[in-house]
């Protein structure tokens, strides 16, 4: 495997149900992101892991639990989810100062 | 207001136009911009990146900033139908090894036979 992988690609859960989104990185980078992609609305930044170590929470519902275990896995816990929550679920890794991210192909996640 | 303003398009071209797609943001703190390049149910793929002002080419792509005007351009020669995908802009300042970036919502292109 190469890049950023991202599993399931693809799911459907109701509002009561758990699931996790698994990401995992293969570049040797020490910084992980979270972001969301609706429609019409720019990616949004919802968490970031330094080191494996969460320097930043955008502000995001407790609905959403992120894990970070080591540098090159990541993980998005949720649970009791609205259906405006449906959206594309973007994993990134970056090392640089810059911030340039290299992204997963994403999670297309239905809250029914 | 936005930090970085973007048209959302559509823009529609015939294949071998030349292609210019902006955004400008407000914060002038920003230091490193990129293009990225997002086909239908992918995720965005790294384009180009500049830090500060200045060209940079690759290929058939250039990125332009004037850190000034607070404008980046992305200009695309010789479009092909492969072309066809929305270009999202994104910048950051450099806080560490986890900078954030800021994203406009994307160009969708469409190049035409």
């Amino acid at each position: 495997e190469t890049g950023v992988t991202q599993t399931p690609r693809h799911l459907v859960m109701g509002m009561t149900n758990k699931k996790s989104l698994k990401c995992e990185q293969h570049l040797g980078h020490n910084a992980m992101y979270w972001y969301k992609q609706s429609a019409k609305k720019p990616l949004e930044l919802m968490f970031v892991y330094s080191l494996e170590e969460r320097v930043e929470n955008n502000s995001v519902p407790s609905r959403f639990s992120p894990e970070c275990p080591n540098s090159s896995h990541l993980f998005l816990h949720l649970h009791t989810l609205q259906p405006e929550d449906s959206a594309l679920y973007l994993c990134a890794s970056s090392q640089d100062g810059s911030g340039r991210g290299f992204f997963g192909p994403g999670t297309r996640l239905t809250v029914l | 207001q936005k930090e970085v303003e973007q048209d959302p398009g559509p823009l529609s071209v015939p294949e071998g136009a030349i292609v210019s797609l902006n955004c400008t943001y407000s914060n002038s703190a920003f230091q490193y911009f990129m293009w990225y390049r997002q086909y239908s149910r992918k995720g965005p793929e790294l384009l180009m990146y500049t830090y500060s002002s200045g060209n940079k080419e690759d290929g058939r792509f250039t990125a332009q900033v004037d850190k000034s005007s607070k404008y980046i351009s992305l200009f695309i020669r010789d479009s092909q139908p492969s072309d066809s995908a929305t270009y999202l802009c994104a910048m950051s300042k450099n806080t560490g090894t986890a900078s954030k970036l800021t994203f406009g919502t994307g160009t969708r292109l469409q190049v035409t036979l």
